[in-house]
């Protein structure tokens, strides 16, 4: 089955410490986006990758990393976690990285920072 | 920056009424809008998208319509039904990268 698939599903955790959300697809996709959603704000997009190490800011970068090593997985690495990034995370792909592609998303990650 | 505004942040329509959603973008440079629909505790799924040498675009009871002058474009929904209540989501993208700028959503309810 065509997916994408994100990990965990539901993540509480505290200041400071170090997490990574990964992020999968199996369609063979070359771009691959991360985004934030929050009440009232919509998707806001962190990171995007149009291909294997090749990666660009979106509009809410701070606070992030991403890397691309391999076609299918784009993990999202929160170094020191803070509170504000306290949010719905999903990940999403689209086939041969051209702007006018329909995204799939992934299931979301609900991240708590205490 | 590049901002896509999005109305009216709720809306709530009867059975069978049209419902219309607004949006306007403010990138020249952006050239394909696809608009989104997530139920709830669910992921956004494309529901219908435009790209801007289309003036409009028909999928069943939805439509898209493309104002490059003026930069807006617009989801109607006719003839909505109870399974049509989501938040849509309405976004813009351009040839000069691959960022995508989103609206704010709009929470559609559909009252039977």
């Amino acid at each position: 089955e065509a997916q994408v698939t994100q990990n965990p599903r539901y993540l509480i955790t505290v200041t400071g410490k170090k997490l990574t959300v990964t992020c999968s697809q199996n369609m063979n996709h070359e771009y691959m986006s991360w985004y934030r959603q929050d009440p009232g704000l919509g998707l806001r997009q962190i990171y995007y990758s149009m291909n294997v190490e090749v990666t660009d800011k979106g509009d809410v970068p701070e606070g992030y990393k991403v890397s691309r090593k391999e076609k299918r997985n784009f993990p999202l690495i929160l170094e020191s976690p803070s509170p504000n990034q306290t949010s719905l995370y999903f990940c999403a792909s689209s086939i041969q990285g051209r702007s006018y592609n329909e995204q799939f998303f992934g299931p979301g990650t609900r991240l708590t920072v205490l | 920056g590049e901002n896509v505004e999005q109305h009216p942040s709720t809306l709530s329509v009867q059975e069978g009424d049209s419902a219309v959603i607004k949006c306007t973008y403010s990138d020249s440079a952006s050239n394909y809008f696809p608009w989104y629909k997530q139920e709830l505790g669910k992921r956004p799924q494309l529901i219908i998208d435009i790209r801007s040498n289309v003036g409009e675009k028909k999928d069943q009871r939805i439509a898209v319509t493309l104002n490059k002058t003026a930069k807006h474009f617009s989801l109607h929904i006719t003839e909505t039904q109870p399974e049509d209540s989501a938040v849509y989501f309405c976004a813009a993208s351009g040839t000069g990268g691959f960022k995508t700028i989103f609206g704010a959503g709009t929470r559609l309810f559909v009252k039977a």
